[in-house]
């Protein structure tokens, strides 16, 4: 249980375009999915916080009308990059917590990775 | 802003011997959770072990196990009798907020050699 994906896994761009990641919690419902960013070899930075039918709340420094984030449904949360730079090519992987509870464990899925020509 | 320091970006063991991870955090935060993730090298972020920060006796879980220093804000795992699957950049990551938001620290490289 508790599995997570993504779509697609792996995807280039434009420069200028803009490309959609999908994040589904696929057998259980979550309130709250996280968005976050990992460059070679580096950490994770988290990128924000979706909630469920609410807007998303995006860490310092990240550009909210370049990340567009949409969490219409317990099950499914966007990331749209928007006028994708160079610089945006990155792994982005998402999780998601269970609304059924748990010691705020997230799940992750496997990541994207987005690299922009 | 919360911190988390990870301060062995390297560490290499032979197989079936005994390993630990050194993770040092901070927070203002009195009720929280941590936790460490694996991320081998398919970069699938796995769950490892995780602690409540109000419990004392240290998590465990078959051959990985904490030692929680709450006042020294100290976390470090131990992975006994390791082996070659253990590979992977092994993330520690405290709890943050009601929603549990994730400060990761920068990561320990673990190498398992035959």
């Amino acid at each position: 249980g508790a599995v997570v994906s993504q779509h697609p896994s792996w995807v280039i761009c434009k420069s200028g375009t803009s490309v959609k990641i999908e994040c589904r919690s696929l057998d259980f419902q979550a309130t709250t999915m996280f968005w976050y960013r990992q460059f070679p070899k580096q950490s994770l930075m988290l990128m924000a916080t979706s909630n469920e039918g609410s807007k998303a709340t995006y860490e310092q420094g990240v550009e909210k009308d370049k990340f567009l984030i949409n969490h219409a449904s317990l099950t499914l949360s966007t990331l749209t990059v928007t006028s994708a730079h160079p610089e945006d090519s990155s792994f982005y992987i998402c999780s998601a917590r269970d609304i059924a509870g748990g010691p705020l464990e997230q799940y992750f899925g496997p990541g994207t990775r987005l690299t922009v020509t | 802003a919360q911190t988390v320091t990870q301060s062995q970006p390297e560490m290499s063991v032979q197989e079936a011997e005994t390993v630990t991870l050194s993770c040092t955090y901070d927070t203002s935060e009195n009720n929280y959770y941590l936790f460490w993730y694996k991320q081998p090298p398919s970069r699938q972020m796995i769950l490892v072990i995780r602690q409540e920060a109000y419990k004392q006796q240290n998590a465990t879980e078959n051959r990985f196990s904490v030692n929680f220093q709450k006042a020294a804000k100290s976390f470090s795992l131990k992975i006994s009798d390791s082996q070659l699957g253990d590979t992977a950049m092994y993330f520690c990551a405290p709890g943050r907020g009601s929603q549990g938001n994730l400060i990761f620290g920068k990561g320990t490289k673990l190498s398992v050699k035959p």
